[in-house]
């Protein structure tokens, strides 16, 4: 089966970077994705990692470390907007793509 | 473009009552459809996923069942609810490729009483 693990609450101010990070077992890993929920909405993608390294989107950037089962998710210039529960899940094998969940990190961003 | 819809957005039922919640997919063909639940607070857990027509996988044993009819069609469930089945329901889909991208539906808020 697979575990990830996640903080569940992360706090910070406006203008402020913040990392999540997420450590995960599973086996037949293929790549730790990042979505975002706004209360009562649906999760939306962030981002996707396959491969070491980080990815850039604009103010977010995502992190994987295969070797240490760890990724992050960074989110610099915080605002208001970017108070929101954020997920990551991993990938399982085969053709089939069985997504788990992170119990998910509230983040919290003050004035 | 594709897009997902579920239906209905929100709905209050009676414990013992029967439970359809209705997905649909456009603009994609052959799409992984899944169904998820979220407790308040809480993550998501993974109920019923299909890789095809009348191909289903449950992966929690639970008092509710899925069908997929049509290609593009996914259907939630249940004969009779349990208190325990209140939450948010959402269906996903994912194309082929390795992405790592799911798409969510809009949700459906199931209260049971």
């Amino acid at each position: 089966g697979q575990s990830l693990e996640q903080p569940s609450e992360v706090t910070a101010v406006e203008g402020a970077i913040v990392q999540i990070n997420c450590t995960y077992q599973t086996s037949g890993f293929y790549g730790l994705s990042w979505y975002q929920q706004h209360d009562g909405g649906a999760p939306t993608f962030l981002s996707y990692n396959a491969l070491d390294g980080l990815e850039e989107t604009g103010r977010f950037s995502s992190f994987l470390s295969r070797s240490d089962s760890y990724g992050y998710l960074l989110l610099q210039e915080l605002q208001m907007k970017d108070s929101a529960s954020y997920f990551c899940a991993v990938r399982d094998g085969g053709g089939s793509y069985i997504p788990t969940f992170g119990r998910g990190t509230s983040l919290i961003v003050h004035p | 473009s594709q897009t997902i819809h579920q239906w209905p957005a929100t709905l209050v039922q009676p414990v013992g009552s029967p439970l359809s919640l209705e997905c649909t997919v456009e603009g994609t063909s052959n799409p992984n459809l899944y169904w998820y639940r979220q407790a308040a607070g809480r993550g998501l857990q993974l109920l019923f996923y299909s890789v095809g027509i009348g191909q289903i996988s449950s992966e929690v044993p639970q008092n509710l069942s899925a069908s997929r009819p049509q290609d593009r069609q996914f259907i939630l469930s249940s004969k009779k609810l349990l208190l325990s089945d209140s939450g948010f329901y959402l269906c996903a889909w994912a194309r082929g490729g390795d992405t790592g991208e799911l798409f969510f539906g809009e949700g459906s808020r199931l209260t049971v009483l």
